[in-house]
């Protein structure tokens, strides 16, 4: 069992729908992350999040949103997506290692993402 | 050049087989080094940590090659469940957050 848990597991949305994708850890991490992940390859880092502060965005469209409200909880708002944005998202938790990340992340089991 | 590679597989082996992968990674200033298996359609799980000295957890055992810039995996007495994609994951010193995946490995262990 995953100690990252994201909702919903599947979601099928038109170009035009806004949606949230959330995930939630409880052990205690201070960085969360979002991956995107395609067929056959894998993961892509979109943002991290250090003690609930954006600190890493990798040149990710502005139709995705990132949003850490608090230490447990990461969510990811989704508006005007491209039929190309259809994929598996993931979230993931890691400690904050000394001088930065360099830990182990953990992801859970993602939301499979389909554009209309 | 890629910056993590693996040999994608599949690799096909009985039951009870020995069977190791290799990582090359291309950046000497990587730092921190882990395996990952990924079930298909399922999320990355840890497998484990890599470190300098070799580690092992119980069937698993990975090594380390600063010089060569290579890491290993071998699983012994490979087991059905054992069938799944190995990731082959660097960390790189400057970029602390971020992980970098090989493409992956993927096995197959037959009855």
């Amino acid at each position: 069992d995953t100690e990252v848990t994201q909702t919903p597991k599947h979601l099928v949305m038109g170009m035009t729908n806004k949606k949230s994708l959330k995930c939630e850890q409880h052990m205690g991490h201070r960085a969360m992350y979002w991956y995107k992940q395609k067929a056959k390859k894998p993961p892509e880092l979109m943002f991290v999040y250090s003690y609930e502060k954006l600190s890493i965005n990798e040149s990710v469209p502005s139709r995705f949103s990132p949003e850490c409200p608090n230490s447990s909880l990461l969510n990811l708002h989704l508006h005007a997506l491209q039929p190309e944005d259809s994929a598996l998202y993931l979230c993931a938790s890691s400690h904050v290692g000394a001088g930065g990340g360099n830990q182990p992340q953990h992801f859970g089991d993602g939301t499979r993402l389909s554009i209309l | 050049r890629k910056e993590v590679e693996q040999d994608p597989g599949p690799f096909n082996v009985p039951e009870g087989a020995t069977v190791a992968f290799n990582c090359t990674y291309s950046n000497s200033a990587s730092q921190s080094f882990f395996w990952y298996r990924q079930d298909c359609r399922k999320e990355p799980k840890l497998l484990m940590s890599v470190y300098s000295s070799g580690n092992e957890d119980g069937r698993f055992t990975a090594q380390l090659n600063r010089a060569s810039q290579y890491i290993s995996l071998l699983i012994r007495d490979s087991k059905l469940s054992d069938s799944a994609t190995y990731l082959c994951v660097v960390i790189m010193v400057d970029s602390s957050y971020k992980l970098i995946f090989g493409s992956g490995t993927r096995l197959l262990v037959r009855p």
